[in-house]
């Protein structure tokens, strides 16, 4: 099983919204990884945990918080987004954070109005 | 930074034919590389990977080929199906003090014609 979950599908916020959006991952996988995507684009990379630990935060804006409760949990909260940061928001995991495949979810769209 | 870069944006196959997907790449450092397949409101799917000690690597339909030399990645579909239109992206990890952090090229749209 290679699957990677992701809630919700789609998200719509205002601008003062607070949301979060979740991810899981059942593989027994160490890292897991938050990547920003752009229509038309690849995806760009924000955020790496492994073992539960930051180990990679792209400079991304303080309006982006993620958290790893758990080795299978991920989360990446919002608060005070822009228009531009609308986008497709993907998680992956792998099994160290090494030199390794990584494992996507589907993804959540989002849309800040 | 470095970059992984595409020669081709798009490329049109009647079904059937092969496919080939081409890839440059500029980090000499890099040595794991990922193509993934990703169709329209999904996430990037896993198709195959290779690391820098190989030069070739094939799995079912695909083949992978690494060109150390002039940093070039190409993957080739045998008997392209309907069912492989997608956008294919080639990604890299540098290793080193970058573990985990994968950098991928802009995207090859492949579609299939029946």
């Amino acid at each position: 099983d290679t699957e990677v979950t992701q809630t919700p599908k789609h998200l719509v916020m205002g601008m003062t919204n607070k949301k979060s959006l979740k991810c899981e991952q059942h593989m027994g996988h160490r890292a897991m990884y938050w990547y920003k995507q752009k229509a038309k684009k690849p995806p760009e990379l924000m955020f790496v945990y492994s073992y539960e630990k930051l180990s990679i935060n792209e400079s991304v804006p303080s309006r982006f918080s993620p958290e790893c409760p758990n080795s299978s949990l991920l989360n990446l909260h919002l608060h005070a987004l822009q228009p531009e940061d609308s986008a497709l928001y993907l998680c992956a995991s792998s099994q160290e954070g090494r030199v390794e495949t990584q494992y996507f979810g589907p993804g959540t769209r989002l849309l800040v109005l | 930074g470095e970059s992984v870069g595409l020669h081709l944006p798009t490329l049109s196959v009647q079904e059937g034919d092969n496919s080939i997907i081409n890839c440059a790449y500029s980090n000499s450092a890099s040595d794991y590389f990922i193509w993934y397949k990703q169709e329209s409101g999904k996430g990037p799917q896993f198709i195959i990977d290779i690391r820098s000690n190989m030069d070739k690597r094939q799995g079912q339909r695909v083949t992978v080929l690494l060109n150390k030399t002039v940093k070039h990645l190409s993957l080739q579909i045998a008997a392209t199906q309907p069912g492989d239109s997608a956008v294919y992206f080639c990604a890299e990890d540098a290793g080193g003090t970058s573990y985990g952090k994968l950098t991928f090229g802009q995207g090859t749209i492949l579609t299939v014609h029946p």
